[in-house]
């Protein structure tokens, strides 16, 4: 079965700093893989989705950006956090096979300071 | 910017009641309905999913209606107990790669 893997769980960043999050799975090859944010209280925005390795799109214009160095593990990476950055962020596959399911890790609480 | 409208934004319903939670969409071509379930600092889950060829699935107590004309679709949680208690989002399949657009969710909480 498939898993997603998200580190750290929790993490508490100086404005002006740099972030690195990363997000691997297990149990599937060549999945589509997404990165999420969520405000609090607030729904899910997509921030990048990846189809491949090297291959990212993305989704809403920010200092964030995203990588995918190999075939199951996104990288979120940003050189200068902003306190608008706080959120819970949830990274999230979908298989092959014509499959819209989307499945979640358990997500880094980023607070910035 | 295709649009999936949620309502209501939030709920609460006595334990053993029906709780109900509807969306809208605009674009007839989507045909993937899912609903997911977040409990807080959890990422959310798929709870139940329909395809337009069908106007009801049942799994449990969970329902999801669909009326492809009205371009709507429902959640309906039977028998609600506490812990129903969640937020739930409601989507519908994006435009490519498989992405998913999303309602704004609705928290809903069951008293006991």
């Amino acid at each position: 079965s498939q898993t997603i893997h998200q580190w750290p769980a929790t993490l508490v960043q100086p404005v002006g700093s740099p972030l690195s999050l990363e997000c691997t799975v297990e149990g599937t090859s060549n999945p589509n893989l997404y990165w999420y944010r969520q405000a609090a209280g607030r729904g899910l925005q997509l921030l990048f989705y990846s189809v491949g390795i090297g291959q990212i799109s993305s989704e809403v214009p920010q200092n964030l950006s995203a990588s995918r160095p190999q075939d199951r593990q996104f990288i979120l990476s940003s050189k200068k956090l902003l306190l608008s950055d706080s959120g819970f962020y949830l990274c999230a596959l979908s298989g092959q096979g014509g499959s819209y399911e989307q499945y979640f890790g358990p997500g880094t609480r980023l607070t910035v300071t | 910017q295709q649009q999936v409208k949620q309502s209501p934004q939030s709920l609460i319903v006595q334990k053993g009641g029906i709780s109900i939670i509807n969306c809208a969409y605009e674009n007839t071509a989507f045909d993937y309905f899912p609903w997911y379930q977040q409990f807080p600092g959890k990422g959310p889950a798929l709870l139940i999913a329909i395809r337009p060829d069908v106007s009801e699935k049942k799994e449990g107590r969970f329902t999801i209606s669909f009326n492809k004309s009205a371009k709507q679709f429902s959640l309906h949680i039977m028998d609600s107990q506490p812990g129903d208690s969640a937020t739930y989002f409601c989507a519908v399949e994006g435009h490519s790669n498989y992405q998913l657009i999303w309602g704004a969710g609705t928290k809903l909480i069951i008293k006991p």
